[in-house]
């Protein structure tokens, strides 16, 4: 069963627009979330991170927001740019863990 | 520094035979992974280790997988014996602190025929 679901497989935008990228997770214990950016033939790199006791945390044109309540995640970009194309992860960490559960992944495409 | 290294970048076997990927994570990075990623699972967590020791393995698929960790800088991830559903990119990637700071190598894509 998987702890970190993002539910859109895929997600197009016009170029100067805002993308909104969203994650859930169904455990409480969850710490530290993140977000990484995988280029074809690369690996991800790493891109924001957010911890539980904040609500938002912002890097340049990158912002993620968390609500814990609802156990939900996103990561907005503004403007988007056709480099911003790529598959996006989000990634849990656990309290008592050290690994990164990952979810499947959404591919941004920015059209020019 | 030269990041995370695996090798081979591709590889094409025959089912039923042995695989092995290989990996060498940055220097100073006390714990490292493999993870494997695959259109239905995305980036699944197999095994990773603390200071060359395994810590988890909860993730290995089959007995048919194993991974080693001689040192500090080098592990490999084997396959014996292959079966066209492990045909994916395998990721190793490291850091040097608990939870966060991964650095990923470019990956091993496998394809079992």
């Amino acid at each position: 069963d998987q702890q970190v679901k993002q539910n859109s497989p895929s997600l197009s935008v016009q170029e100067g627009r805002i993308s909104i990228l969203n994650c859930d997770y169904t455990n409480s214990m969850f710490d530290y979330f993140l977000w990484y950016k995988k280029y074809p033939a690369e690996g991800p790199t790493f891109l924001i991170s957010i911890s539980s006791i904040k609500d938002k945390n912002e890097d340049g044109r990158f912002t993620v927001f968390l609500n814990k309540s609802a156990k939900h995640l996103s990561l907005h970009i503004v403007p988007s740019q056709p480099g911003d194309s790529a598959v996006y992860f989000c990634a849990a960490r656990d309290q008592a863990g050290t690994a990164l559960i990952f979810g499947k992944g959404t591919t941004l495409s920015v059209s020019s | 520094d030269a990041g995370v290294i695996q090798s081979p970048r591709h590889e094409v076997t025959e089912m039923g035979q042995e695989v092995t990927l290989r990996c060498k994570p940055i220097s100073g990075h006390d714990y490292l992974f493999w993870y494997r990623q695959t259109m239905m699972r995305g980036l699944e967590l197999l095994i990773y280790f603390n200071n060359n020791v395994p810590i988890d393995d909860s993730g290995m698929p089959e007995d048919r997988f194993s991974a080693k960790m001689p040192n500090a800088s080098f592990s490999t991830l084997k396959i014996q014996p292959s079966e066209p559903r492990d045909s994916a990119v395998y990721f190793c990637a490291s850091s040097r602190l608990r939870g966060y700071g991964y650095t990923f190598g470019s990956g091993t894509r496998l394809t079992v025929v």
